[in-house]
């Protein structure tokens, strides 16, 4: 039933040791978010593709880059994660981007060591 | 910069009373508003959404908007313990090139109590 999958659930990585989350939906939406979430705080969003139009954060650190290589897949990739980025990450679709609600996966939660 | 304020908790209430959960934002032309419900260690929700003017009702859940005052909320009523969550207000980006930004509220944190 799940709609928005995420994996891994759990992810434990060292300190700049490279990692890629994934997200898949079954719900064909145009739209594709990341969005990081540390304790207590609001989800921020990192980037969007819409279809294949990717838009960035101005301040997402560039140490983040994403891939989606069709409408059903998306990846996030952090290529030297530091402590500071362990945090909850996750991913949403919405039909439309403007209108449309936005569904979230379970998300992933990030461990550095 | 674009702001969305809820009202400050944590906001406790004892079962099967109505808890209210209020929200305003700055950006005068948002046209979509969402709810989304957190318990800890998840992911959020969908609770409610609205676009127009006046009262949405889904179950035990009301949304209202006025955007005229630039206020939402969600009521709750005969709130059940399981309710017992993060209550995240997010209001759609009106316009420019990004499809659906969501700016969040910090989020009201509701407990409701035996």
């Amino acid at each position: 039933d799940a709609m928005v999958i995420q994996n891994p659930r759990y992810q434990v990585t060292q300190f700049g040791k490279p990692v890629t989350l994934s997200c898949s939906q079954t719900l064909n939406h145009n739209v594709m978010y990341w969005y990081q979430q540390k304790s207590s705080q609001a989800p921020k969003l990192l980037f969007h593709y819409y279809d294949k139009d990717f838009n960035n954060e101005a301040d997402t650190p560039d140490n983040f880059q994403s891939r989606r290589p069709n409408t059903s897949f998306c990846f996030l990739d952090i290529r030297s994660p530091g402590l500071g980025d362990a945090a909850m990450y996750l991913c949403a679709t919405s039909r439309d981007g403007r209108y449309q609600p936005q569904h979230f996966g379970d998300g992933t939660r990030l461990s550095i060591l | 910069q674009k702001e969305v304020e809820q009202n400050s908790g944590p906001l406790s209430v004892p079962e099967g009373a109505i808890a209210s959960l209020n929200c305003t934002y700055s950006d005068r032309g948002s046209q979509s508003f969402f709810w989304y419900r957190q318990y800890s260690g998840k992911s959020p929700e969908l609770i409610m959404f609205i676009y127009s003017n006046g009262d949405k009702e889904d179950g035990r859940f009301t949304a209202q908007l006025n955007k005229a005052s630039q206020y939402v909320s969600l009521l709750i009523r005969d709130s059940q313990p399981s309710d017992s969550a993060t209550y995240l207000c997010a209001v759609n980006d009106a316009g420019g090139t990004s499809y659906g930004k969501l700016t969040f509220g910090q989020g009201t944190i509701l407990t409701v109590h035996p």
